[in-house]
């Protein structure tokens, strides 16, 4: 079955500080993964995905597959990075068109 | 042009009584979601939808019934409310290999 890991619930930075959010996967076959953002008081919306290769605000992921990681990072945080992030990933097993998510890491950014 | 509306927003009810949660698109997307969101478990699948009349259990769906009599709406009713049923319900749409979400509907079972 697919699993979606993400160890830490809160994670706290300070600004300027680089962050990773870390996910690790299981699945098998060739997932497709994500990261999803909630900003206070906002809808869930898409940060990236791994087949754009994009970097997002500043925030770059690199699907390991050797390590089943994607993990999320960013050199300099920002206090408007503040938000709860989710890992997510698709599939053939999941329903291609079905995500299934992680459960969540907080960010908080201190000044 | 909202795109995904979700209502109510906020709702509180009382063990056994019947809710239903209104989701409504206007971007005539095939798939749509209902996801709930609880501490500690993320989002988790409730049902989906492929197009109108299509629909399929997600993770979780226990408890919850969906309807899809049109491309654009897909509500989704608790027939007796639980207290574990107590949660944060997102409904979602699928474009361009994207899930959109709508605001979520805060639900409380007293």
């Amino acid at each position: 079955a697919q699993r979606v890991t993400q160890p830490e619930k809160l994670l706290s930075v300070f600004k300027g500080a680089p962050v990773e959010l870390k996910c690790n996967y299981s699945y098998s076959g060739s997932p497709e993964l994500f990261w999803y953002v909630q900003y206070s008081r906002q809808r869930l919306q898409l940060l990236l995905r791994h087949i754009s290769r994009e970097s997002i605000k500043g925030f770059t992921a690199d699907l390991n597959k050797g390590e089943t990681s994607f993990h999320l990072k960013k050199p300099f945080a920002q206090e408007e990075d503040s938000a709860m992030y989710y890992c997510a990933l698709s599939g053939h097993r999941t329903g291609a068109n079905n995500l299934f998510f992680g459960t969540g890491t907080r960010l908080t950014v201190i000044p | 042009d909202a795109g995904i509306t979700q209502s109510p927003r906020y709702k509180i009810t009382e063990t056994g009584r019947q809710v239903t949660l209104m989701c409504h698109q206007t971007w005539s997307h095939s798939y749509m979601f209902w996801y709930r969101q609880d501490l500690g478990h993320g989002l988790r699948l409730i049902y989906y939808s492929a197009a109108a009349d299509i629909t399929d259990k997600g993770e979780v769906p226990d408890g919850y019934v969906v309807s899809r009599s049109k491309t654009e709406n897909f509500p989704l009713t608790l027939e007796s409310a639980t207290r574990s049923q107590t949660s944060v319900y997102f409904c979602a749409t699928r474009g361009a290999g994207e899930l959109f979400f709508g605001e979520g509907s805060r639900l409380t079972v007293l």
